[in-house]
């Protein structure tokens, strides 16, 4: 049983295209996030939802969009993109968040290797 | 702003070996700690969580160590094996911070 799961597994696209990706956790979990890993392997968060409600939106393009339709999906939409957007996403979820005082472990799933060309 | 460094970035060793993998942080007002692996082409998997009041955590083979004050944190592994080869990362959370700030990562590669 998959816990978290991120489609597409591997993304190759052309400059300027939109592109999305979605993530899907089954855990029950009520916070999901995005992370960017770069070429030297350095994980970095984007966003975090919590129950649907952003609640990290750190210094990122606005050609970045998530969206959460509920609590078990956060898809990150991507305009117009660059070279520098090649990078492996990762999606990730946890029961709750610090300001509920119950931070727990996050799970992370697979990965999306996005490439521009 | 929190940064959090792993030294070194790779790490040989026999098999059979008890090793230890260090991570720093500069600031001590930490909510927790993390370690996670992470295998070559594949994604995180989270190894031991170490909550601010707690000292350590030990999962098996695998024992994480947390000092505050000195902001840093070990993450050992006794007699390590060729499937423990892995990128090791460790992360952060600060107080009043939902995020996690990751560190460099440690390659280990156990030699059979």
């Amino acid at each position: 049983d998959t816990a978290v799961s991120q489609t597409p597994k591997y993304l190759v696209t052309q400059m300027g295209n939109d592109k999305s990706i979605k993530c899907e956790q089954n855990l029950g979990h009520d916070t999901m996030y995005w992370y960017k890993q770069d070429s030297k392997k350095f994980l970095k968060i984007m966003f975090s939802y919590n129950n649907k409600e952003l609640i990290i939106n750190e210094t990122v393009p606005n050609r970045f969009s998530p969206k959460s339709p509920d609590k078990a999906h956060l898809n990150l939409h991507i305009n117009s993109l660059e070279l520098g957007d090649s990078a492996v996403y990762f999606c990730a979820s946890s029961q709750a968040f610090w300001g509920q005082r119950t931070q727990e472990t996050q799970y992370f799933g697979p990965g999306t290797r996005l490439l521009v060309l | 702003k929190q940064e959090v460094t792993q030294i070194p970035a790779a790490l040989s060793v026999p098999e059979g070996e008890n090793l230890v993998l260090n991570c720093s942080f500069t600031d001590s007002a930490i909510y927790n700690l993390q370690w996670f692996r992470q295998d070559p082409g594949k994604g995180l998997t989270s190894l031991l969580l170490i909550q601010s009041s707690q000292r350590e955590q030990t999962s098996g083979r695998l024992n994480a160590s947390l000092d505050k004050s000195s902001g840093r944190s070990t993450l050992y592994i006794a007699a390590s094996q060729p499937g423990d080869s892995a990128t090791y990362l460790c992360a952060v959370v600060l107080f009043g911070n939902e995020k996690l700030t990751f560190g460099t990562g440690t390659r280990l590669t156990i030699i059979p």
